[in-house]
């Protein structure tokens, strides 16, 4: 399975776009990354995901490199409530199971 | 609206007892899932399910009992052999159509020993 690499902690001026990093060097051809978030004590809450093509929705862009060795996730303008862990994921298609690690904590200060 | 509910939002074990997690989905998805997640760690996956009447063992299955019987419930039983249950308990559901159907949670079970 694939494994994914973020760092333990960032922080992000309210307003300002928050860019989360992650690493999956050993990803397979056919192996999509998903974002998600959690709030203290909420389920993980789906932003984006992708194959090798950029992505943007209404939350989220998710930038993936084009060895697809890395991507990163740009919340555009962060505001306080996007203050949350985040988990990239690649995922195990057969089954559908997510592998999660152990997440970026964001924090968005005022 | 549609979505994942999860029941009851706190639970309390005795020792030696059996509980059981309840999980419901209006969504007409395929395949649930349950997670276990311990303070400041990621989700692990205990057991999962892709039809009625089939599920799968995780990677952390034991001490653990789950059933399908109908497509939009999928109860989670913590029995008296999981030794460390306390933590907090995620279930998750997902669309088989297509090969990159995300997830959706639920909003957790945390279950406690008394």
């Amino acid at each position: 399975d694939a494994k994914t690499t973020q760092p333990t902690s960032m922080d992000c001026a309210e307003g300002r776009a928050a860019n989360l990093p992650c690493n999956h060097s050993t990803i397979s051809g056919n192996e999509y990354v998903y974002w998600y978030r959690q709030i203290h004590s909420q389920g993980p809450q789906y932003i984006i995901h992708g194959l090798k093509n950029n992505e943007t929705n209404e939350m989220a862009s998710l930038i993936i490199t084009e060895d697809r060795k890395s991507s990163t996730l740009i919340l555009p303008h962060a505001t306080l409530r996007d203050t949350a862990v985040y988990y990239c994921i690649v995922r195990v298609t057969s089954a559908g199971k997510l592998i999660f690690g152990q997440g970026t904590e964001l924090s968005v200060k005022p | 609206d549609g979505g994942i509910t999860q029941s009851p939002k706190y639970l309390f074990r005795k020792e030696g007892q059996n509980v059981t997690l309840s999980c419901e989905q209006n969504l007409n998805h395929d395949a649930m899932y349950w997670y276990r997640q311990d303070p400041g760690q990621g989700l692990r996956l205990i057991y999962y399910s892709q039809i009625v009447n089939d599920f799968q063992k995780g990677d952390i299955a034991e001490g653990y009992s789950v059933s399908r019987e109908k497509k939009e419930s999928f109860p989670l039983t913590v029995t008296s052999a999981q030794k460390n249950p306390t933590a907090f308990y995620l279930c998750a559901s997902m669309s088989l159509t297509g090969e990159d159907q995300p997830q959706h949670f639920g909003d957790g079970t945390r279950l406690s020993i008394l």
